[in-house]
C-alpha cells in the first residue's frame, strides 16, 4: 500500500458526460500528480500540483482540468467524454515535487471506461 | 525534450533464472533520476529501484539490481532468481533535475512472463 488513495475505483459513463476523479497524497506529500494510461498512448502525465498551484502541465486536454484543495486532496474533471478517453488515471504523490531525489507513489488508479 | 525507449515489448524467464530488461533514454540534462517501476495484472504501480545519475555505483534492491551506463544513455534492469511473482509489466522512467521536469516520463513497458 503505498499510501496514496484514489476513488472510485471504476466508473463506467456514457460519451458526453462529465466525471470527477479524486485522489489523496500519502501523509505529508504536497505534490500531486496526475497520469493517464491507455493503449495506445502508454503513460502519459498529464498534470501537476504543488501545494495548491500548478506547477506543471503535460498532454492534457482543454476538455480535463484538475486542482487541489486546501487539504492537499486533488480532482481531476474530466468533460464531454469521449471513447478514447476511456483509460487508467492514476495519482502519484511526493514530497515537494520539486526535487529530483523525490520518489512519486502511485494510487491503485481509476479504471474509466466510455460507453 | 526527453524520451525514453524500451525495446522489448515481451520477455520470458525462467522460475530461479536471471533476465535483463533493456531501457535507453536521450537528454540533454546531465543530473536526472532514472527509475524502473512494476505494473502487475492488478494494475498498480510499484517502484522497483532507483538510481541517480550523478551516482556512478549502480543501485541494488535485493534481487533486483540495475546497469547504469550514463554515457551510453543506457538503464537496464537486471532480475536474479526470478519468482513467479516477477510476472508483470515492467516500465522504465526518467525524471528530470526538478521544478517543472519533474514529472516523469515513461517507456512503453515490457511484459514479463516466469515459466515455472
Amino acid at each position: 500500500d503505498s499510501g496514496v488513495t484514489q476513488t472510485p475505483k471504476h466508473l463506467i459513463t456514457a460519451t458526453g458526460q462529465r466525471v470527477t476523479l479524486r485522489c489523496s497524497p500519502r501523509s505529508g506529500d504536497l505534490s500531486v500528480y496526475w497520469y493517464q494510461q491507455s493503449l495506445d498512448q502508454g503513460l502519459q502525465f498529464l498534470i501537476q500540483y504543488y501545494n495548491g498551484e500548478e506547477r506543471a502541465k503535460g498532454n492534457i486536454l482543454e476538455r480535463f482540468s484538475a486542482q487541489q484543495f486546501p487539504d492537499l486532496h486533488s480532482e481531476l474533471n474530466l468533460s464531454s467524454l469521449e471513447l478514447g478517453d476511456s483509460a487508467l488515471y492514476f495519482c502519484a504523490s511526493s514530497v515537494r515535487g520539486g526535487t529530483r531525489k523525490e520518489t512519486q507513489y502511485f494510487g491503485p488508479g481509476t479504471r474509466l471506461l466510455v460507453l | 525534450a526527453q524520451t525514453v525507449t524500451q525495446s522489448q515489448p515481451e520477455m520470458s524467464v525462467q522460475e530461479a533464472e536471471t533476465v535483463t530488461l533493456s531501457c535507453t533514454y536521450d537528454t540533454s540534462e546531465s543530473d536526472y533520476y532514472l527509475f524502473w517501476y512494476k505494473q502487475p495484472p492488478s494494475r498498480q504501480m510499484i517502484l522497483v529501484i532507483r538510481q541517480e545519475a550523478y551516482k556512478q555505483q549502480n543501485a541494488t534492491e535485493n534481487r533486483f539490481s540495475v546497469n547504469f551506463q550514463k554515457a551510453a544513455k543506457s538503464f537496464s534492469l537486471k532480475i536474479s532468481d526470478s519468482q513467479l511473482g516477477d510476472a508483470a509489466m515492467y516500465f522504465c522512467a526518467y525524471r528530470g533535475p526538478g521544478g517543472s521536469q519533474g514529472n516523469l516520463i515513461f517507456g512503453k513497458g515490457t511484459k514479463l512472463s516466469v515459466k515455472p
